[in-house]
């Protein structure tokens, strides 16, 4: 079974800084997508990013970017210039043969202005 | 378009009530899926359904049954609700298409077992 670790369950910024949330996953699937995803206090889930396991280069959206480091299986979420609407739940996922999803369990991010 | 919408939003039951959430997709996906989410954790695939006519287990699907109407709509039914069952349930969808795979969510339904 896939797994997806994200050992940061609350993480906190000043507004216009940088923050890296940190994602570990394991999987043994030769090819695969991670991604990104913001919750707000809404609940609606939002894709921020997401990565395609055999590019090498690492996805960058905006003021998101991500460390993909694939030999270590670890997925990191940069943003940059932090504003207060990023302030929400950021959950790490996986995906699993079947196009099926595996969730980290979070990380509560919260911007200071 | 309305993209992905399930209903309710709320919903209270009693130990051993049944109910079933609804959901419904207008992006002409092929495959749905449904997950709960509870506090602390992240969200777990309880069923999904690849295409129209095929269904299958995710990572908790007891206490749980589904149903792919159409390729429109995905319901997921509890036949005898317990508190363990307490929880926000997400629907999704997404189309086979690996280099647009993106899962679309719906607003989530928030359901609590007495």
């Amino acid at each position: 079974a896939q797994t997806v670790t994200q050992s940061q369950p609350e993480m906190s910024v000043q507004e216009a800084e940088t923050v890296t949330l940190s994602c570990t996953y394991d999987t043994s699937e030769s090819d695969y997508y991670l991604f990104w995803y913001k919750q707000p206090p809404s609940r609606q889930m939002i894709l921020v990013i997401r990565q395609e396991a055999y590019k090498q280069q690492n996805a960058t959206e905006n003021r998101f970017s991500v460390n993909f480091q694939k030999a270590a299986k670890s997925f990191s979420l940069k943003i940059s210039d932090s504003q207060l609407g990023d302030a929400a739940m950021y959950f790490c996922a996986s995906e699993t043969s079947g196009s099926r999803l595996t969730f980290g369990e979070g990380t509560q991010l919260t911007v200071n202005p | 378009n309305a993209g992905v919408t399930q209903t309710p939003k709320f919903q209270v039951l009693k130990t051993g009530q049944s109910m079933t959430l609804q959901c419904a997709q207008d992006m002409n996906h092929n495959s749905m899926y449904w997950y709960r989410q509870d506090p602390g954790m992240g969200l777990r695939l309880i069923y999904y359904s690849a295409s129209e006519g095929t269904t299958d287990k995710g990572e908790v699907p007891n206490g749980y049954n589904v149903s792919r109407l159409n390729k429109r709509e995905f319901s997921l039914r509890l036949e005898s609700a317990a508190p363990s069952q307490t929880s926000v349930y997400f629907c999704a969808s997404s189309e086979l298409v690996p280099l647009t795979y993106e899962q679309y969510f719906g607003p989530g339904t928030r359901l609590t077992v007495t």
